[in-house]
């Protein structure tokens, strides 16, 4: 089966520009998730839809990030504007069913985001 | 804040061998999960361990949980070239209505042809 899709690969911007991010996840998974991984650390949650609904956004910088998954299939990350700190590479991930954590997520393969 | 620790931070072996990495955790957990991580990749899903489970095999990974000293240790045997990339270990915290997927910093492990 195809695995999770996402574009850009690679970015790179100035401060203070906005950019956004695209995820298609897997074929009926019906759990989407947007992580960002800094340089040297593990991956953190940002967001997690459950099909097209917000589960969980507690750390989602929301002054400057919006993310949407219209139809509960393909997602939107949105920065705008950049930070020097937002430099990372942000994944995507998709679980089959209720997005309970004991489900395997596939992740993508990120864009690697520099903001200069 | 990061609940998952990986010890050591880096892991440098020759082909053959079996490598030893460890992740210890400060909250009770509902289970833990080791993932991998190639250069440049998302992460794939290695093995989940729940909590009253003490140790779980797949193919030439063991995956051990101690809950009492809040640890777990993935061996991998007969390493191969292959299996250079990081290792994460991530928990499913016990308490909280919006429970997340918690990441370690990762050990990034070095197998020497």
């Amino acid at each position: 089966e195809a695995g999770v899709a996402q574009s850009p690969r690679y970015k790179i911007i100035e401060k203070r520009q906005s950019v956004a991010f695209w995820c298609n996840p897997i074929s009926g998974h019906a759990t989407l998730y947007w992580y960002q991984q800094i340089l040297g650390q593990g991956p953190k949650l940002l967001i997690q839809f459950q099909n097209n609904g917000v589960v969980d956004d507690s750390q989602l910088p929301k002054d400057r990030f919006s993310a949407e998954r219209l139809k509960g299939v393909d997602s939107t990350l949105k920065i705008q504007p950049a930070k020097l700190e937002d430099s990372a590479v942000y994944l995507c991930a998709s679980s089959l069913a209720t997005g309970r954590l004991w489900e395997t997520q596939y992740f993508g393969p990120g864009t690697r985001l520099l903001v200069l | 804040s990061q609940q998952g620790e990986e010890d050591p931070q880096a892991l440098s072996i020759q082909e053959g061998e079996n490598a030893t990495m460890n992740c210890s955790y400060k909250t009770s957990i509902n289970n833990l999960q080791w993932y991998r991580q190639n250069s440049g990749r998302g992460l794939v899903h290695l093995i989940l361990i729940r909590s009253n489970e003490r140790e779980k095999h797949s193919g030439r990974l063991r995956v051990t949980l101690d809950t009492s000293k809040k640890s777990s240790s993935l061996l991998i045997t007969a390493s191969r070239a292959a299996d250079t990339a990081s290792y994460f270990c991530a928990t499913d915290p016990l308490s909280g209505a919006n429970s997340k997927l918690t990441f370690g910093k990762g050990i990034t492990l070095s197998v020497r042809p």
